[in-house]
């Protein structure tokens, strides 16, 4: 069966590192991978898409890998700042007649600790 | 814009009573999706529409949820009757696809409590 995979556990990291955070996915074939980011009591916010051709892509700090041999995308924060304290969440389409529907995984804690 | 508008925010209600929950999706948007968030399952989409027609209802739990999308501006999701292991957050999100970017934007969630 299909499945997404984001590390349950919450991750600490200190201020000024880089958080990278994993998604690792199987009985995909995705097309592109996505990752939104969720503050408590709000609704997840897109981050940014990535395709099946490119291996990377980066927005400001944010640099997000996409291996499909692996079936995994790495998503890394740069000079981690507390504000970037949230859960991310990483989404995969799953073709249904045609129309994108997407999967999201369970997603992953980030703290980032002053 | 405003964004994807949910009403109410929160909703208090008793087991077997009915509940509607209500989202105006971002103007121009052609999809419309029905998630439901709890710790234990995660986000999982419940329905979603494509130009106001129901394209996918797999995930809708039982007959007990129905949803509705009768203009290109307004959805509801109902449950009727509700149960205590209804309680969650349901979000509403709404995309648009233009040469395959397909980032949805969500609202802010209804938090639902049913005893």
């Amino acid at each position: 069966s299909q499945k997404i995979e984001q590390n349950s556990e919450a991750l600490n990291i200190q201020e000024g590192k880089t958080a990278t955070l994993t998604c690792n996915y199987t009985n995909y074939s995705p097309a592109y991978l996505q990752w939104y980011r969720q503050d408590p009591g709000r609704g997840p916010v897109f981050l940014l898409l990535i395709r099946e051709n490119e291996k990377e892509k980066r927005k400001e700090r944010l640099k997000v890998t996409f291996d499909t041999t692996l079936k995994q995308s790495l998503f890394h924060i740069t000079a981690s700042q507390p504000a970037d304290s949230a859960t991310y969440l990483c989404a995969l389409p799953k073709n249904s007649g045609g129309y994108q529907k997407v999967t999201f995984g369970t997603g992953t804690k980030l703290q980032v600790i002053p | 814009d405003a964004g994807v508008i949910q009403s109410p925010r929160h909703e208090v209600t008793e087991m077997g009573q009915e509940v509607t929950l209500r989202c105006k999706p971002i103007s121009g948007h052609d999809y419309l999706f029905w998630y439901r968030q709890t710790m234990m399952r995660g986000l999982e989409l419940l329905i979603y529409f494509n130009n106001n027609v129901p394209i996918d209802d797999s995930g809708m739990p039982e007959d007990r949820f129905s949803a509705k999308m009768p203009n290109a501006s307004f959805s509801t999701l109902k449950i009727q009757p509700s149960e205590p292991r209804d309680s969650a957050v349901y979000f509403c999100a709404s995309s648009l696809v233009q040469g395959a970017g397909y980032e949805q934007y969500f609202g802010p969630g209804t938090r639902l409590t049913v005893t």
